[in-house]
């Protein structure tokens, strides 16, 4: 158990919908980051939050946004959804404390979301 | 830019066989290197790391040495074991943004 949760952890809806996915760090992680593992692009960086604040951004399409909360926890949005969006999608978390570039990534189980 | 290339899949070994899983990367600067596995239905796990040259990754058995000469951090293990069947994932980190960089993942499959 790396301490990183998800939720929920499997979803379906329909195309158009919107969906909210859910992460909470590991205590006392300050960086949040969002990946997405599908067949044909494999594992892709999204987005990375530190402390509240965006930090990078990967190959996030337009439809998907994040955002992080005052208790670290970060919510991935994504809208307008389309048949090719469907995949797990990892949040992973680390310290992100003092001088903290190339850290390890602790990831949660992740969310399976099939669009229908 | 940078990115990982992994050997191809899958693997298939008997019980108790050696196992080579051959990464190399491409970076600027001096990366930190990655094994994630990936059990069937389970998220990802860090299997080992190594952050400078020469330096030795070990966890469970597994065992992998940055080598910077040849850009390669390739993942072994004497014997493997029927629970070590899963997606191996070989991953950089080169600090510019944090990101990890994934390679498309090895699955090992080991028959009793």
């Amino acid at each position: 158990d790396s301490g990183v949760t998800q939720t929920p952890k499997h979803l379906i809806t329909a195309t158009g919908q919107r969906v909210t996915l859910r992460c909470s760090p590991r205590s006392g992680d300050l960086s949040v980051y969002w990946y997405q593992q599908s067949l044909d692009q494999g594992l892709q960086f999204l987005i990375q939050y530190y402390n509240g604040e965006e930090r990078a951004k990967g190959n996030i399409l337009e439809r998907f946004s994040a955002q992080q909360f005052p208790d670290l926890h970060s919510e991935l949005n994504l809208s307008s959804l389309e048949l090719g969006d469907s995949a797990l999608y990892f949040c992973a978390s680390s310290p992100s404390r003092g001088k903290w570039s190339q850290e390890t990534q602790y990831f949660g189980p992740g969310t399976r979301l099939l669009v229908l | 830019g940078d990115s990982v290339t992994q050997m191809e899949g899958p693997v298939t070994l008997s019980e108790e066989a050696f196992l080579t899983i051959n990464c190399t990367y491409t970076a600027t600067g001096y990366p930190s290197l990655f094994w994630y596995v990936q059990y069937p239905g389970e998220g990802l796990q860090l299997l080992l790391k190594a952050t400078k040259a020469d330096d030795k990754g070990s966890n469970k058995g597994f065992e992998a040495t940055y080598r910077k000469e040849t850009t390669s951090f390739h993942l072994e293990k004497g014997s493997v074991q029927v629970s070590d069947s899963a997606v191996y994932f070989c991953a950089l980190n080169s600090g510019a943004t944090n990101k990890l960089i994934f390679g498309t993942g090895t699955l090992l499959a080991v028959q009793p």
